[in-house]
């Protein structure tokens, strides 16, 4: 069973606009959530993580947010640009468990002018 | 040549064949990783290393051999693959694998197709 779920596989969003991406996990022993972005050919580039002592990340355009009760979190980008077009991965961690990421299926953004 | 590169990019390989996969990282790093993309899955964690050990085997089958001479170098060695094996195959590098969470970053991949 999948521990690290993001449910929607694609998402369509105007230029300017929000893009707000989710990802639901099921081990409460995860503490630590990072947030990869892919482009055709090339691999997983990281984007912003969290830690499960925060609730809020925050790095230019993107926003992480992490609601541990429900086991949930999120990636908001704002505005949203053509650029951002791309796959995004949720990926979650134990802490000492030798750098074992354990990673959604992705979902594909598109980003229209 | 700057971060992680993989060579070859593409390999197309029969079910008697044995070829590697090779990884070298550019970052100064101490843990590397090899993850495989099938279609359709989440990316999976196979083996982890760290500073040329060893630390981490996801139950991977043993027509996967990895080998790691150095902290900048990884290969992953095929041999007998099955048609199923056919993936992306992703190396990636932290700085170390400790206490600490560590992001982890990755090459381009190699796209393998078992014939």
């Amino acid at each position: 069973d999948q521990q690290v779920k993001q449910n929607s596989p694609s998402l369509s969003v105007q230029e300017g606009r929000i893009s707000i991406l989710n990802c639901d996990y099921t081990n409460s022993m995860f503490d630590y959530f990072l947030w990869y972005k892919k482009y055709p050919a090339e691999g997983p580039t990281f984007l912003i993580s969290i830690s499960s002592i925060k609730d809020k990340n925050e790095d230019g355009r993107f926003t992480v947010f992490l609601n541990k009760s429900a086991k949930h979190l999120s990636l908001h980008i704002v505005p949203s640009q053509p650029g951002d077009s791309a796959v995004y991965f949720c990926a979650a961690s134990v802490r000492g468990s030798q750098g074992n990421l354990i990673f959604g299926k992705g979902t594909k953004l598109s980003v229209k002018p | 040549e700057t971060g992680v590169t993989q060579t070859p990019r593409h390999l197309v390989m029969g079910m008697t064949n044995k070829k590697s996969l090779k990884c070298e990282q550019h970052l100064g790093h101490n843990a590397m990783y090899w993850y495989k993309q099938s279609a359709k899955k989440p990316l999976e964690l196979m083996f982890v290393y760290s500073l040329e050990e060893r630390v981490e085997n996801n139950s991977v089958p043993s027509r996967f051999s990895p080998e790691c001479p150095n902290s900048s170098h990884l290969f992953l060695h095929l041999h007998t693959l099955q048609p199923e094996d056919s993936a992306l195959y992703l190396c990636a590098s932290s700085q170390d694998t400790g206490h600490r969470i560590e992001t982890q970053y990755f090459g381009p991949g190699t796209r393998l197709l078992v014939l």
